[in-house]
Formats: structure tokens, sequence, C-alpha cells
């Protein structure tokens, strides 16, 4: 069983409009990251979330993306109102207690807005 | 300007070679960690050396890390055509408690038969 699940795995949406990708760790979850790679380029850092708020974001995560684990289970990247640059692979990430900064990836949400 | 950058952005040898993948970063690190990724997958974590280690090894690997010269090395021995992926190098970037943890561009690894 995977540490982090995600969905969608495939993600299709029409420019303007609002997305939501999903990640669902199993317990002992502390530190929660999304990441997104476009299409062969590097792993970019968007957003960390510990104690149930943002600890860092990058000047990637402006205004149009939000985070929130509304349940404690479930973690959401929000995309208000997408647009064409945002097509990427989106991955979500966490740490578990008492394995230092060792992340675990789920298996990534591939986001095409047309 | 990027925290971690990877040389070189491809790499090609035949199987049973030994591969070296180098990591440069720019800021000061509580630990390095390099990943390997499969054809757009998930990041699969491989090893963690911390700033005050110089070396580590797991299994086929060895990492080595130098601090005066922020940069760190990935060595896989006897290289397997599984071993065909992508590798990154990740790092704190002197954040604490993991609050950022910053990826360089990767180096892609083909293992030829």
């Amino acid at each position: 069983e995977p540490e982090v699940t995600q969905t969608p795995s495939h993600q299709v949406t029409q420019m303007g409009q609002e997305v939501i990708l999903r990640c669902v760790p199993i317990s002992n979850h502390l530190y929660f990251y999304w990441y997104r790679q476009i299409l062969g380029q590097k792993v970019e850092f968007l957003v960390s979330f510990y104690n149930n708020e943002i600890s860092e974001k990058s000047e990637i995560f402006d205004d149009q993306f939000s985070v929130e684990r509304p349940d404690g289970s479930n973690f959401t990247l929000k995309i208000r109102s997408t647009k064409l640059e945002d097509s990427a692979m989106y991955f979500c990430a966490t740490v578990k207690i008492a394995t230092n900064e060792k992340l675990f990836f789920g298996s990534g949400t591939q986001l095409s807005v047309l | 300007s990027q925290q971690g950058e990877e040389d070189p952005q491809a790499l090609s040898i035949q199987e049973g070679e030994n591969a070296t993948m180098n990591c440069s970063y720019k800021t000061s690190i509580n630990n390095l960690q390099w990943y390997r990724q499969n054809s757009g997958r998930g990041l699969v974590h491989l090893i963690l050396i911390r700033s005050n280690e110089r070396e580590k090894h797991s299994g086929r690997l060895r990492v080595t890390l130098d601090t005066s010269k922020k940069s760190s090395s990935l060595l896989i021995t006897a290289s397997r055509a599984a071993d065909t992926a992508s590798y990154f190098c990740a790092t704190d970037a002197g954040y604490s408690s993991a609050s950022k943890i910053i990826f360089g561009s990767g180096t892609r690894l083909s293992i030829r038969p």
C-alpha cells in the first residue's frame, strides 16, 4: 500500500476553470508538500504545510493557489482559475514523523489545461 | 538562482559500469538527499546525508558531501538496466524542520545493455 495516494491521476480542464487535486497520506505524516513538474523539467516546490497552516511557499504559489487539510486526512491543492501554463504533473509529498526529512511522494496528477 | 544543480544533465553508460552524478548548491544546508524518478512517476528517496557527514553508503549507492565546495556526488556501482531513471538531489536550503525542500534539475541516466 503506498504511503501517499493522489487523485485523480489525470485531470483535463478548460482554461479559467477551478481544479482541486487531492492527496491522502497514511497516518503519522507531519509535513505536507505540493510540487509540480512540467514535462521533462525540474521538480518545482510550490508550498509546504505544517500544523494546519502554510509553512513556506514559492513565488509560483500566487493568489490563484490554495491548500487545505479540511478533515485532517485529505490534503488538497486548489487552483482557482487555471491557465495554460498550469499544465504539469503535480506531486504531493509528505514527511513522516521520525523519518527526518525523507519525502514520500504520491504518483502524481497530470493536469492538462486546454 | 537554482539551489541545486546536477551535472551532467544526461549520462549514458554501459551496463556494469559505474555512474557518477554531481550536485552543486548555493546556500548552507542541514542535509542533502538523492531521489530517483522513473518516467514522470513519483520520486523515490534513495539516501540522505547530513551536513556533518562526508560519505554514506547504501547498497550500490555511495554519496559524498563537501560542504566547503557546496557539492555532492552520487555514485552507482555496477549499473543495471533497471537503474535507468532520472536522479535528483534535494536540499533543505538551510530551512529548519523540513519546511522547504528544493530539488535540482536532475540527471537523466541511461544504461545500455
